[in-house]
Formats: C-alpha cells, sequence, structure tokens
C-alpha cells in the first residue's frame, strides 16, 4: 500500500522555468512533510519541510504548497537551474513514537540550457 | 558530509553469500533507519532502532536482520544473497523517532549481487 503518491516521474524544465512535483498523501495522522533531494551516488538530503498548519513554505527558490483538505502538497522550483538536475522525493510521516518516513516514488528532474 | 557514516561504500558478492552493511550514525542521534533504494522501486524503509531497541519494521526480509549496538552504530546483515538485493542500501539517523526535522542520510552502500 503506497501511502504517498508522486508525480511526474519525470521532468524536463528549461533553464529559468518553473519546476513542480506533487504528491498525494491518505494517512491524515501524517504532521510533517519534507522534501529530499539526491543526486547520482549520494544520499538523499532534505530540502524543505512543512507541517500540515501552514499552507505555503518557501526558503529561496523553493516553495512548498500544502493543501490539507485534498491531502496534497507540491514543490515548487523557480528559476530552475542545471544544477537543480537530480531526484526529488516527498515523504510524510507520523511525528509520533515508532514512527518513521513513508517516501514516494521519485521526480527525476533534468534543467536544460 | 552529512554526519551519517556508511562502510563500505561498494560491495560485490555472489549469489548465496551473506554480507554485513555498518552504519554509524550522525553524532547525538539515537535513531536509526535502514532504507533499500532500487532502480524501480524507490526508498523502501526496512527497519527503525531507537538506542539499542527495535521500533518498527518495514518490508524486511526474513533473511535479513539488523541490530543496533551500545554505541549507537547498527549494521545490517543479509544472507542468502540473490540477484535481486542487488540496490542502494540507505541508513538514515535523527534524534529521536518520528523526530519533526527530517532525517540525515548516508551515501548508502552500493551491493551487487552477482
Amino acid at each position: 500500500q503506497q501511502q504517498v503518491k508522486q508525480s511526474p516521474q519525470s521532468l524536463i524544465v528549461q533553464k529559468g522555468g518553473i519546476s513542480i512535483i506533487n504528491c498525494a498523501y491518505e494517512n491524515t495522522a501524517f504532521d510533517y512533510f519534507p522534501w529530499y533531494q539526491q543526486f547520482p551516488g549520494k544520499g538523499p538530503a532534505l530540502l524543505i519541510a512543512i507541517r500540515p498548519d501552514v499552507s505555503e513554505k518557501k526558503e529561496g527558490r523553493f516553495t512548498i504548497s500544502f493543501n490539507k483538505s485534498a491531502k496534497q502538497f507540491s514543490l515548487h522550483i523557480m528559476d530552475s537551474q542545471p544544477g537543480d538536475s537530480a531526484t526529488y522525493f516527498c515523504a510524510a510521516i507520523y511525528t509520533g513514537t515508532a514512527s518513521k518516513l513513508t517516501f514516494g516514488t521519485g521526480t527525476r528532474l533534468q534543467v536544460t540550457l | 558530509d552529512s554526519g551519517v557514516t556508511q562502510t563500505p561504500k561498494h560491495l560485490i558478492t555472489a549469489t548465496g553469500q551473506r554480507v554485513t552493511l555498518r552504519c554509524s550514525p550522525r553524532s547525538g542521534d539515537l535513531s536509526v533507519y535502514w532504507y533499500q533504494q532500487s532502480l524501480d522501486q524507490g526508498l523502501q524503509f526496512l527497519i527503525q532502532y531507537y538506542n539499542g531497541e527495535e521500533r518498527a519494521k518495514g518490508n524486511i526480509l526474513e533473511r535479513f536482520s539488523a541490530q543496533q549496538f551500545p554505541d549507537l552504530h547498527s549494521e545490517l546483515n543479509l544472507s542468502s544473497l540473490e540477484l535481486g538485493d542487488s540496490a542502494l542500501y540507505f541508513c538514515a539517523s535523527s534524534p529521536t523517532p518520528g523526530a519533526n526535522y527530517g532525517y540525515t542520510f548516508g551515501s548508502g552502500t552500493r551491493l551487487t549481487v552477482v
């Protein structure tokens, strides 16, 4: 059972464009939603995260939009750069004991010149 | 350097063999998580430890086992290896279980079973 669904599987964006990755979750107990960025040969690294009491969080060129009623959240990368080319994973967790991050299936982003 | 150390970085072994993957968590983190990343499966949660005790199990095969030692390092043991076990294995750590500030991942161990 996949509790976090992520789309698209891959994305090609021109330099300077906006990259948008969408995720949907099922478990309403989830209360923390991080995004991870993974470069080839490296482990995932925390990029930005949001809690469900906030509808939007922005850090530099990266913005998370959160829709609690729809159980959806998305990552927007503004002014996309070739250095942003990586695989992006959304995730969700219930921050209680014995909980663990549940990841989406990942989106491979390629930013072209 | 994330602070989470995984060894070895690469491992090539034959089917039927047994291997041990090692993880040292970031300083101060008590919780360790193991994930398997295959090309078509994304990041699959295997098992979680907190301060030496198993806290949660995911889709971990019976051929796989893990433990966390008193010094908080963890080992993932994979036995009777099959070709399908070839994958990247990541260790992550956090200060406590269910931490609301994400996990810190190591660089992974790439296991190739031939």
